[in-house]
């Protein structure tokens, strides 16, 4: 167990429907990452936020948002869904802006 | 640019057997050089992690180097189990870099019986 909670598990929906993915980060982490793999494929960065700021940006999407809340955890909004985003969806946190990476278990999300 | 490059793609070995899987990295001003294992569908985690300064470290069968003047890291696996089956990561973090964390794509491993 990494200690990073990320929910839903799984989640299935529509074309053009929004979700919402919810990361807490190992207790003490400030540092919240979200990444993207779709099937067979590494991971991708969408976004970094280090204590509520965003910190570094990716190849994140203009129809994605995130954002880091003063108790750390963080939310990932997908919305316009279309049937590539399909793909787990995993948070890391870590210390500092370097430090150990820890992953969560992922979100897998499903568009149908 | 920074990027980081592994090979092979992907792997097919005997249970028992050995096998070094490779990473070649560009990323600039260096940090430090992790791999991690990620079981299909679940989180990658964290195997070694290794600095400038260090040129080995081991973790059980899994022993990783690292050469910061060529800019290439190895990762070894002894007497391989089935449960090795997985993509091995490796990933350089840069000091300074916006995203701090540039990710290799992976050698997908698989141990047969």
């Amino acid at each position: 167990d990494s200690g990073v909670t990320q929910t839903p598990k799984h989640l299935i929906t529509a074309t053009g429907q929004r979700v919402t993915l919810r990361c807490s980060p190992r207790s003490g982490d400030l540092s919240v990452y979200w990444y993207q793999q779709s099937l067979d494929q590494g991971l991708q960065f969408l976004i970094q936020y280090y204590n509520g700021e965003e910190r570094a940006k990716g190849n994140i999407l203009e129809r994605f948002s995130a954002q880091q809340f003063p108790d750390l955890h963080s939310e990932l909004n997908l919305s316009s869904l279309e049937l590539g985003d399909s793909a787990l969806y995993f948070c890391a946190s870590s210390v500092q802006v370097t430090g150990e990476l820890f992953f969560g278990e992922g979100s897998r999300l499903t568009v149908l | 640019k920074n990027q980081v490059e592994q090979s092979p793609q992907s792997l097919i070995i005997l249970e028992g057997k050995n096998c070094t899987l490779q990473c070649n990295y560009t990323v600039s001003p260096f940090s430090n050089l992790r791999w991690y294992k990620q079981d299909t569908g679940r989180g990658p985690v964290s195997l070694t992690i290794m600095t400038f300064s260090e040129n080995t470290k081991s973790n059980g069968r899994y022993t990783a180097t690292l050469d910061a003047d060529t800019k290439q890291s190895s990762l070894h696996i002894t007497a391989s189990q089935l449960s090795d089956s997985a993509s091995y990561i490796c990933v350089v973090s840069a000091e300074n870099y916006g995203q701090n964390f540039v990710f290799g794509p992976g050698t997908r491993l698989s141990v047969l019986p």
